[in-house]
């Protein structure tokens, strides 16, 4: 199975900041990842497909980046309602998650 | 608009069974793999198992492969799940989510419904 690992667990940023989340796996997904963002009591929602491609709606703040085994999820300029739970998802080998990374106001 | 709407869920002791539902609606299912993903309560996600738009291609976690049997009826939009032998392990909110293939390969999953509450406890 292949493991997906987020860092940081939490990351505070302020409004307005760039946020930068991290997303590993441990061997190579190609670009087999989305991203998700999920908010408290809500069903996730995806963001990014193909490591950098942005779902329908998507504003364009949200990037994503990477190949391989290293994946990263930039937020420029957040704004409040970007506060939220992030989590990655291959999809290259059957399907993994990421244990999520909290994103919260600083 | 694309709605998946889960139910099913509920309070069952362990070793008994449950079988959950999604109603499809706003897209054309047979269309489509689909799948059930589970969030335990304060945890993250976890992928249960999915089905290829034929039902010719299914796939399951090893942490519930010979418990759980995942179905379709196209002709009713509608996607299954059955939980047999439950554990307190299997206590989650299970979200039903669609693919953007028929085939369960290279699957992320976009729109997900609201879930539906599975708790297993005597």
């Amino acid at each position: 199975e292949i493991v997906m690992t987020q860092s940081p667990a939490t990351l505070s940023v302020s409004p307005g900041e760039r946020a930068t989340l991290s997303c590993r796996a441990s061997q190579s997904v190609s670009s087999n990842l989305a991203w998700y963002q999920q908010k408290p009591g809500q069903a996730p929602r995806l963001l990014i497909y193909g490591a950098s491609t942005r779902a329908t709606g998507i504003p364009a703040r949200f990037s994503g980046s990477g190949s391989g085994t290293e994946f990263t999820l930039t937020i420029s300029s957040l704004q409040s309602e970007d506060f939220a739970v992030y989590y990655c998802q291959q999809y290259n080998n059957s399907r993994t998650f990421g244990q999520g990374t909290k994103l919260e106001i600083k | 608009e694309v709605q998946l709407v889960e139910s099913g869920g509920g309070l069952v002791q362990p070793g008994r069974s449950l079988r959950l539902s999604c109603a499809a609606s706003g897209f054309t299912f047979d269309d489509y793999a689909m799948h059930w993903v589970r969030q335990a309560p304060g945890k993250g996600l976890e992928w249960v198992s999915g089905i290829s738009w034929n039902s010719g291609s299914i796939g399951y976690a090893d942490s519930v492969k010979g418990r759980f049997t995942i179905s379709r009826d196209n002709a009713k939009n509608s996607l299954y799940l059955q939980m047999n032998s439950l554990r307190a392990e299997d206590t989650a909110l299970y979200y039903c989510a669609k693919a953007p293939l028929k085939w369960l390969l290279r699957n992320w999953f976009d729109p997900w419904g609201q879930g539906t509450l599975v708790t297993v406890s005597s």
